[in-house]
């Protein structure tokens, strides 16, 4: 398996712009997490889907920030606008609960 | 609510030295522990978890209830061994979702 994939490796753009950012889980993983990684806050959890259902958005930091989870292959997440702030890495993550969830490289994402 | 806390931000130790990071968690119910480990810009890996009660690259844990700790051992470090490394806590309550630490940063000296 080649794991969880995610698109783009690295986006540079310029605050304002809608940014998409895509995610492949594991085939046969049930849930889909999606987490922002500062160094000023470390790891943070923004949302999560079980079986394509999204279950906790507490972590989604405004309403600029939306995810969408289609169908059991791929999700996105999307900021619009985007906003210096948001630079981070993002990371995906999928998991067939109750087992261990397997993260993607993440997305490197500077907004300028 | 959980809540997961590594007090340390920076750990240095040279090769060959015994390393512990340590790591506190607060849960109401029954958890389930991981360790996470990030090497320089690569994605987060499983480490280990409490209840596979293994020792993976020479690392080991033990779950603490009385304590609430899980800290993370090796009596030798290697300079491999530097890397970012994150405590986390899995809720069935919450639908499985992870609740990280801050993170401790390992740099192993020659």
């Amino acid at each position: 398996d080649a794991g969880v994939i995610q698109s783009p490796r690295h986006e540079v753009t310029e605050m304002g712009q809608e940014v998409t950012l895509r995610c492949k889980p594991i085939s046969g993983h049930n849930s889909l997490f999606w987490y922002r990684q500062t160094m000023m806050r470390g790891l943070e959890l923004l949302i999560y889907f079980n079986n394509n259902v999204p279950i906790d958005d507490s972590g989604m930091p405004e309403d600029r920030f939306s995810a969408k989870m289609p169908n059991a292959s791929f999700s996105t997440l999307k900021i619009q606008p985007s906003e210096p702030r948001d630079s981070a890495v993002y990371f995906c993550a999928s998991s067939l609960v109750p087992q261990p969830q397997h993260f993607g490289d993440g997305t490197r994402l500077s907004i300028l | 609510a959980q809540r997961v806390t590594q007090p340390e931000k920076l750990l240095s130790v040279f090769k060959g030295a015994p390393v512990e990071l340590k790591c506190n968690y607060s849960y109401s119910g029954s958890p389930e522990l991981f360790w996470y480990v990030q090497y320089s810009r690569q994605r987060l890996q499983l480490l280990l978890r409490h209840i596979s009660r293994e020792s993976i690259k020479g690392f080991t844990a033990d779950l603490n209830k009385g304590e609430t700790s899980f800290h993370l051992k090796k009596p030798f470090a290697q300079e491999e061994d530097s890397a970012m490394y994150y405590c986390a806590l899995q809720s069935k309550a919450a639908g499985n979702k992870l609740t990280f630490g801050g993170g401790t940063r390992v740099l192993v000296k020659p």
